[in-house]
């Protein structure tokens, strides 16, 4: 079935330092995956995503890796800030038609100055 | 673009009576998605719709939740009677067709008491 595990669920560094969340997906056929950062009380809203005609993606401090034979991408934070303290959500588009995305269950990251 | 709007963004109601939660899509976008997120349950996809049409609502957890979208411009989620395990925030979020980033909108936090 459709699914979508995310891991870790909590997340603690120091400023400065990298993050890195992992998720692994259960539709072979999925080809679009974004990733979104819900800060307290905020809607979730995309920060980058990736198709799966392409490996790697990058914007400033955020990169996206895709491995599409292990069925697995993660999300790699450099530098972290305190700003980046949210809740982040991958997810993978099913491959069913549509738009409909499954979402893991969610990493709550923390950056301690 | 004023981006997805909700309607009301605050709803406190007593169990048994009736909710309607409203959402206006952004112009141009042809799929429609409400979600509901708790702490215990995370991000859930309840019902979505293409070119108005529901598509999946395999996510409505129970015969007390029905949706409609009667024109491109505007879809709404009741829930009939409510009930106090009904209390989380619901998302309504709009996109293009295809791979595409769905956009969410500000939520309703509804509170059954």
């Amino acid at each position: 079935g459709e699914n979508v595990e995310q891991h870790p669920s909590t997340l603690s560094v120091q400023e400065g330092d990298s993050a890195v969340i992992k998720c692994t997906y259960s539709d072979s056929a999925s080809n679009y995956f974004p990733w979104y950062k819900q800060e307290l009380g905020k809607r979730p809203q995309l920060i980058i995503d990736i198709r799966s005609n392409v490996g790697e993606k990058k914007d400033q401090r955020i990169a996206v890796t895709l491995n599409k034979t292990a069925k697995h991408f993660s999300l790699h934070i450099t530098e972290t800030q305190p700003e980046d303290s949210a809740v982040y959500f991958c997810a993978a588009r099913f491959s069913g038609g549509y738009n409909k995305l499954i979402f893991g269950a969610g990493t709550r990251l923390a950056v301690h100055p | 673009d004023a981006g997805v709007i909700q309607s009301p963004r605050h709803e406190v109601t007593e169990m048994g009576q009736e909710v309607t939660l409203r959402c206006k899509p952004i112009s141009g976008h042809n799929s429609l998605f409400w979600y509901r997120q708790t702490m215990m349950r995370g991000l859930e996809l309840l019902i979505y719709f293409n070119n108005n049409v529901p598509i999946d609502d395999s996510g409505m957890p129970e015969d007390r939740f029905s949706a409609k979208m009667p024109n491109a411009s505007f879809s709404t989620l009741k829930i009939q009677p409510s009930e106090p395990r009904d209390s989380a925030v619901y998302f309504c979020a709009s996109s293009l067709e295809g791979p595409y980033e769905q956009y969410f909108g500000p939520g309703t936090r509804l509170t059954v008491t």
